[in-house]
């Protein structure tokens, strides 16, 4: 089956900096990465996904670039905001199935 | 729509007890995941159904638990009996078949604590 592989597991960064998470799968087959932000107490929230016959996708300061080559794809949220601490998930699928990485804790520090 | 709906939030339970889960997912979503989540495991896919039927269920950790759909709105993830090791977050997730997205949908999550 596919295994996911992600780092950071924790993250610090002063507000307004960048942040980047990074994930590597092993299923060349896998076409869909979502990434899920998943707030204290709460459910994992969709926040950006990319498919596989896109390299880059941007959504306001977020931001998803897909390497299939090298199996690997990141995050990036530039200009971090404290609202932006959670614990970030990235996952890789290639149908109804989603694996998932461990997940990284990101705190933005004011 | 109110999102996908699990109950109970918290469940605190001694071991031996029966515990159920319950999961109402989104209006005219087609598919309904169970997922737990741990410290040490992450998210862990359990249990997932298409049209009320359960496809893969080989991430059920053992013959103590079971789910089951009766109709479109409602699942129940069942432990019997319940062990210490199963404390965990169970999260329900749905996703309707045939969207632009794959996007699942998760719940607010059950805490289960197993005394």
């Amino acid at each position: 089956g596919e295994n996911v592989e992600q780092h950071p597991s924790t993250l610090s960064v002063q507000e307004g900096d960048s942040a980047v998470i990074k994930c590597t799968y092993s299923d060349s087959a896998s076409n869909y990465f979502p990434w899920y932000k998943q707030e204290l107490g709460k459910g994992p929230q969709l926040i950006i996904d990319i498919r596989s016959n896109v390299g880059e996708k941007k959504d306001q300061r977020i931001a998803v670039t897909l390497n299939k080559t090298a199996k690997h794809f990141s995050l990036h949220i530039t200009e971090t905001q404290p609202e932006d601490s959670a614990v970030y998930f990235c996952a890789a699928s290639m149908g109804n199935q989603f694996y998932f990485g461990t997940g990284t804790s990101l705190t933005v520090i004011p | 729509d109110a999102g996908v709906i699990q109950s109970p939030r918290h469940e605190v339970t001694e071991m031996g007890q029966e515990v159920t889960l319950r999961c109402k997912p989104i209006s005219g979503h087609d598919y309904l995941f169970w997922y737990r989540q741990t410290m040490m495991r992450g998210l862990e896919l359990l249990i997932y159904f298409n049209n009320n039927v359960p496809i893969d269920d080989s991430g059920m950790p053992e013959d103590r638990f079971s789910a089951k759909m009766p109709n479109a709105s409602f699942s129940t993830l069942k432990i019997q009996p319940s062990e210490p090791r199963d404390s965990a977050v169970y999260f329900c997730a749905s996703r309707v078949a045939g969207g632009r997205r794959n996007e699942q949908f998760f719940g607010p999550g059950t805490r289960l604590t197993v005394l």
